[in-house]
């Protein structure tokens, strides 16, 4: 069965700062994977998704990640965060073999000016 | 021009009563969903539909009846309100064949409180 964690539950950089956050799946073939951003108050928002192809994917608002499959991760960064990139994000993983996306728990991230 | 839109985004109401939450999609999708968001922001699928079927129910008590007239639209219907049920629930489309595949699309959520 699938399954995906977010080892940080809450992650806190400074404004400028780099940022990186991990993600976890567990799935046998290749997943598709996801990254979403839930701003506070807000639903959801795709930021990207990988697929096959160049493990390495960009998104939107400056994100990318990078699919790793000898480490089941799938982590995404930016390198320099915005104030207005505080939020919660979450990491998904799903299949064409599923009629669902699973999500992972989320990890909060505090940007301090 | 909202693409999912919920309503209403608050409900405050007391245990025992019954509450509905409309949602509708202008995206042209064929799949809509109902997710659960619990205080500790977990996000868990409740129901799935793919042009009015029914496709996914998570092992959702009964008192739980989504509602899909088209597939614009899809509304859960809450019966018997529990303290538990208090979360934010969100609706979201999907223009997949496949739903684990496809990117979704979500609504600003609905706030349930109950007391």
């Amino acid at each position: 069965a699938q399954s995906v964690t977010q080892p940080d539950i809450h992650i806190t950089v400074s404004e400028g700062a780099s940022l990186e956050l991990r993600c976890n799946y567990s799935y046998g073939a290749t997943p598709y994977l996801f990254w979403y951003v839930q701003s506070p108050g807000q639903g959801l928002q795709l930021l990207l998704k990988y697929f096959s192809g160049d493990t390495l994917v960009q998104g939107i608002k400056g994100f990318e990640a990078e699919f790793k499959r000898s480490q089941s991760s799938f982590n995404l960064r930016k390198p320099s965060v915005h104030w207005s990139d505080a939020a919660e994000y979450f990491c998904a993983v799903g299949a064409p073999s599923y009629d669902k996306v699973i999500f992972g728990p989320g990890t909060s991230l505090s940007v301090i000016p | 021009d909202t693409a999912v839109s919920q309503t209403p985004k608050y409900l405050v109401t007391q245990m025992g009563n019954d509450k509905s939450i409309k949602c509708e999609q202008n995206l042209g999708h064929d799949t809509m969903y109902w997710y659960k968001q619990d205080s500790k922001k977990f996000l868990k699928i409740m129901f799935s539909y793919n042009n009015k079927e029914l496709i996914i129910n998570e092992t959702v008590p009964n008192r739980f009846s989504p509602k899909s007239p088209d597939k614009a639209h899809l509304n859960l219907h809450i019966n018997s309100l529990e303290l538990g049920d208090s979360a934010v629930y969100f609706c979201a489309s999907s223009d997949s064949g496949q739903a684990g595949t496809g990117e979704l699309f979500f609504g600003e959520g609905s706030r349930l409180t109950v007391l």
